[in-house]
């Protein structure tokens, strides 16, 4: 089944606490991207990546690090979480070059952080 | 001043009727348009995407683009009590393939009343 996983799904944490959440596509998609949702702002791209050890920033991206060091996984860092950093976050993976149509988004992972 | 606005809504007709879905964005370059649904609780999935003017139709949806006004809207024809979710629009300032940075707009919420 093709899908994309992100671990943990809920995750409570305190502030400066350094953090990782695991994104998987199982699809072999080049294109893989993180993003938060928030009441009011919507879903807002933190980074992005466009193949191996190929990513760039999307709209929101300070406080956190990503890395793509294999193609299948895509690492959301927070190195020192704050309280403005609780959100919903999505992983999502894409396909080929022209394949506009395989985009999935992954289960989400709520984050407090206290 | 937002990037891709949209009215939050909530949106709301009678099952059968039409629901018509707009979306304005203020970056003249972009290039790749895309349509998410996602139910209250769950995951964005993809509707449409659209990267030429005019109208695209599949299925019950139609994705109309115009570059010139800067607008593209999503109609849902013969509504359906389970289209009933927040419809969100997304802009990339890429041409197919190399789309991979995306803004998306807060969402319309749409409701089918019975």
């Amino acid at each position: 089944e093709a899908q994309v996983t992100q671990n943990p799904r809920y995750l409570i944490t305190v502030t400066g606490k350094k953090l990782t959440v695991t994104c998987s596509q199982n699809m072999n998609h080049e294109y893989m991207s993180w993003y938060r949702q928030d009441p009011g702002l919507g879903l807002r791209q933190i980074y992005y990546s466009m193949n191996v050890e190929v990513t760039d920033k999307g709209d929101v991206p300070e406080g956190y690090k990503v890395s793509r060091k294999e193609k299948r996984n895509f690492p959301l860092i927070l190195e020192s979480p704050s309280p403005n950093q609780t959100s919903l976050y999505f992983c999502a993976s894409r396909g080929g070059r022209l394949s506009y149509n395989e985009q999935f988004f992954g289960p989400g992972t709520r984050l407090t952080v206290l | 001043q937002k990037e891709v606005e949209q009215n939050s809504g909530p949106l709301s007709v009678p099952e059968g009727a039409i629901a018509s879905l707009n979306c304005t964005y203020s970056d003249r370059g972009s290039q790749s348009f895309f349509w998410y649904r996602q139910y209250s609780g769950k995951s964005p999935e993809l509707i449409m995407f659209i990267y030429s003017n005019g109208d695209k139709e599949d299925g019950r949806f139609t994705a109309q683009l115009n570059k010139a006004s800067q607008y593209v809207s999503l109609l849902i024809r013969d509504s359906q009590p389970s289209d009933s979710a927040t419809y969100l629009c997304a802009v990339s300032p890429g041409y197919t393939g190399t789309a991979s940075k995306l803004t998306f707009g807060t969402g319309t919420r749409l409701q089918v009343t019975l």
